[in-house]
């Protein structure tokens, strides 16, 4: 265990639905992140949060939308999505000094989009 | 050109061997390098970071460092079955803490 959980481990949905996955950390943490694991492509970060502020959108369709209430929770909203964004979503978080930049993973939410 | 670039594999290697991973990056500014290991339906897990010019060790694994010439890499020694897995390669850039990851090479060890 690394200290990131996230809900659901599993998630069907449909192209109308709105579902959000959960993200928590319990690390004293002060960074989290959201990325994208599709099938054979690098993993891809969507979006950053430094102190619950949202410092990276990494050119992200508005179907995802994140929220950060705090440093230890970030949620990832999906509604009308499409079938191409069944992926392994993944949230890490890290301290954001120089030299602890390491980022420690949740077990991830496998979405898929019918 | 990929930011980070890693040969997919499958690398083959034979158990109790030494298995040997490359990592070329495109940005020179780069300055934290990371190696994490994942298990085929698991999440990336963190085997070693690196900040420095040379080679850093932690068990069966060594990492190595080539800012010269943009390349990082991970020895993995006395290879066990267990050790099969999807490795990738990460690059943070100089400011920020944005984490960028290579494709992943996919390391096959037999026993």
């Amino acid at each position: 265990e690394t200290g990131v959980t996230q809900t659901p481990r599993h998630l069907v949905m449909g192209m109308t639905n709105k579902k959000s996955l959960k993200c928590e950390q319990h690390l004293g943490h002060n960074a989290m992140y959201w990325y994208k694991q599709s099938a054979k492509k690098p993993l891809e970060l969507m979006f950053v949060y430094n102190f619950k502020e949202q410092t990276e959108n990494n050119s992200v369709p508005s179907r995802f939308s994140p929220e950060c209430p705090n440093s230890s929770h970030l949620f990832l909203h999906l509604h009308t999505l499409q079938p191409e964004d069944s992926a392994l979503y993944l949230c890490a978080s890290s301290q954001d000094e120089a030299g602890q930049e390491t980022q420690y993973f949740g077990p991830g939410t496998r979405l898929l989009v019918l | 050109q990929k930011e980070v670039e890693q040969n997919s594999g499958p690398l083959s290697v034979p158990e109790g061997a030494i298995a040997s991973l490359n990592c070329t990056y495109s940005d020179r500014v780069s300055q934290s390098f990371f190696w994490y290991r994942q298990y085929s339906g698991k999440s990336p897990e963190l085997i070693m970071s690196i900040y420095s010019n040379g080679d850093k060790e932690d068990g069966r694994f060594t990492a190595q460092l080539n800012k010269a010439s943009q390349y990082v890499s991970l020895l993995i020694r006395d290879s066990q079955p267990s050790d099969s897995a999807t490795y990738l390669c990460a690059v943070i850039r100089a400011a920020g803490n944005k984490l960028t990851f290579g494709g992943g090479t996919r390391v096959l060890v037999k026993p």
